[in-house]
């Protein structure tokens, strides 16, 4: 069974909409949920972190949590060209003691 | 802002020989990792490493690979005997804290040849 589980797109939006993006995981203890955005041949940077049920807002940034039904995702607000990129799910695993894995990204391309 | 620095950008090296991917994470960070990503593929996970040792490595850290923090500031991968598989961008990344978000570094893209 996949560990993390992410559409792989391209997901395209108009500027200005609001772009979705989904991620399940497997493993029921995860406690630890971040999201990461990737710009083509650099570096995962940071953008979300989340670790309770819910929705944590930032900036144009919503990450919601849903632990019984093993789902995050990713809302981003007022979507902008400069925000074309993949976006990473990654999930810590309950299983092992400092681990975090990534699920495979979903690219989403804002149209001007 | 602090970043992590991973030196060389690119390395070129033959199969069968010997590299070192070096890191220097953020300085107040205590959790280092070291991820690869072949291309077109995901992140995937190599080691995490606290307190001078390894904490969990994945089935790709095999035998051929070695972690090393050989002094207060930098963290190195080495790969023994490289295989054309290893090709890869290799990518560091550190933590204030276990299971928080990390800061990666801008990767080492290793060739094998």
């Amino acid at each position: 069974q996949k560990e993390v589980e992410q559409n792989s797109g391209p997901l395209s939006v108009p500027e200005g909409a609001i772009a979705s993006l989904n991620c399940t995981y497997s493993d029921r203890g995860s406690q630890s949920f971040f999201w990461y955005r990737q710009y083509s041949g650099k570096s995962p940077e940071l953008i979300m972190s989340i670790y309770s049920n819910g929705d944590k807002e930032d900036g144009r940034f919503t990450a919601q949590l849903n632990k019984a039904s093993q789902y995050v995702s990713l809302l981003i607000r007022d979507s902008q060209p400069s925000d074309s990129a993949t976006y990473l799910c990654a999930v810590d695993l309950k299983t092992s003691y400092d681990k975090v894995i990534f699920g495979p990204g979903t690219s989403l391309s804002v149209i001007p | 802002e602090p970043e992590v620095t991973q030196t060389p950008s690119h390395q070129v090296t033959q199969m069968g020989q010997e590299v070192i991917l070096r890191c220097v994470p953020i300085s107040n960070h205590l959790y280092f990792y070291w991820y690869r990503q072949i291309l077109g593929q995901k992140v995937e996970f190599l080691v995490s490493f606290y307190n001078n040792e390894i904490s969990e490595k994945s089935e790709i850290f095999d035998d051929q690979f070695s972690v090393e923090r050989p002094d207060g500031s930098n963290f190195t991968l080495k790969i023994r005997s490289t295989k054309l598989e290893d090709s890869a961008m290799y990518f560091c990344a550190s933590s204030d804290r276990e299971r928080f978000g990390y800061t990666f570094g801008s990767g080492t893209r290793l060739t094998v040849v």
